[in-house]
């Protein structure tokens, strides 16, 4: 069974500062999403990697993917306190019974601190 | 083309009703995915759906809980008799097939009282 694991599960940060979101995998993935979500709010999508060494950015987040080592990262550039949220990321990969599932990670709260 | 839709988008229920949620996937898409997301928590897994197939339902709490996607119409999560633990997100996602990208719905927020 595919296990995601996000670390850290929270993160206080200042504004100003960088970080690093990591998400880890067990199994070979097909794709690799990443998903913001506000209190109470439904899933933004943010990004989705398809490929070894794919990177994607937009603004102040950027995602890579390394498969062989089964790792995302969310690297958060200089925070500002309108990123404050729950970021998760989740795996989709084939299983056993021939069809695709998507397994999330348990998410990082993600608090900026003016 | 509209996304994945959901209704309602907020339904409250007392305790021992019956909750029925909705989910039209997008426009070609015949696999339907449910998570149930509890407050705090990430989203789970539940049950996977091919048009009049359950796939996967190995997420799916034993009892009172049931999903169907009939040949017509959208996919129903039902949950009879209602309790407090039911309160949860539960969010709907669609794929044109097997192997192709997995879209999300807006979610559904059920609160029992």
């Amino acid at each position: 069974e595919l296990k995601v694991e996000q670390n850290p599960l929270f993160l206080s940060m200042q504004e100003g500062k960088n970080y690093t979101i990591y998400c880890n995998y067990s199994t070979t993935s097909d794709r690799l999403y990443w998903y913001r979500q506000d209190p109470g709010k439904s899933l933004e999508s943010l990004f989705v990697l398809l490929s070894n060494g794919a990177v994607k950015q937009e603004g102040r987040l950027m995602a890579s993917l390394d498969t062989k080592a089964r790792l995302s990262t969310l690297h958060i550039t200089a925070a500002v306190h309108d990123l404050s949220a729950t970021y998760f990321c989740a795996v989709e990969a084939g299983n056993s019974g021939g069809y695709q599932k998507v397994t999330f990670g348990t998410g990082t709260k993600l608090q900026v601190i003016p | 083309n509209a996304g994945v839709m959901q209704n309602p988008r907020h339904l409250v229920r007392r305790r021992g009703q019956e909750a029925r949620l909705r989910c039209s996937p997008m426009k070609g898409h015949s696999h339907v995915y449910w998570y149930r997301q509890l407050p705090e928590e990430g989203l789970k897994f539940m049950v996977y759906l091919q048009k009049e197939n359950i796939i996967d339902e190995s997420g799916m709490p034993k009892e009172r809980f049931s999903a169907e996607f009939p040949k017509e119409g959208p996919s129903i999560l039902r949950i009879q008799q209602v309790v407090r633990g039911d309160s949860a997100a539960y969010f709907c996602a669609s794929s044109i097939s097997a192997g192709n990208t997995i879209y999300f719905g807006e979610g559904s927020w059920l609160t029992v009282v």
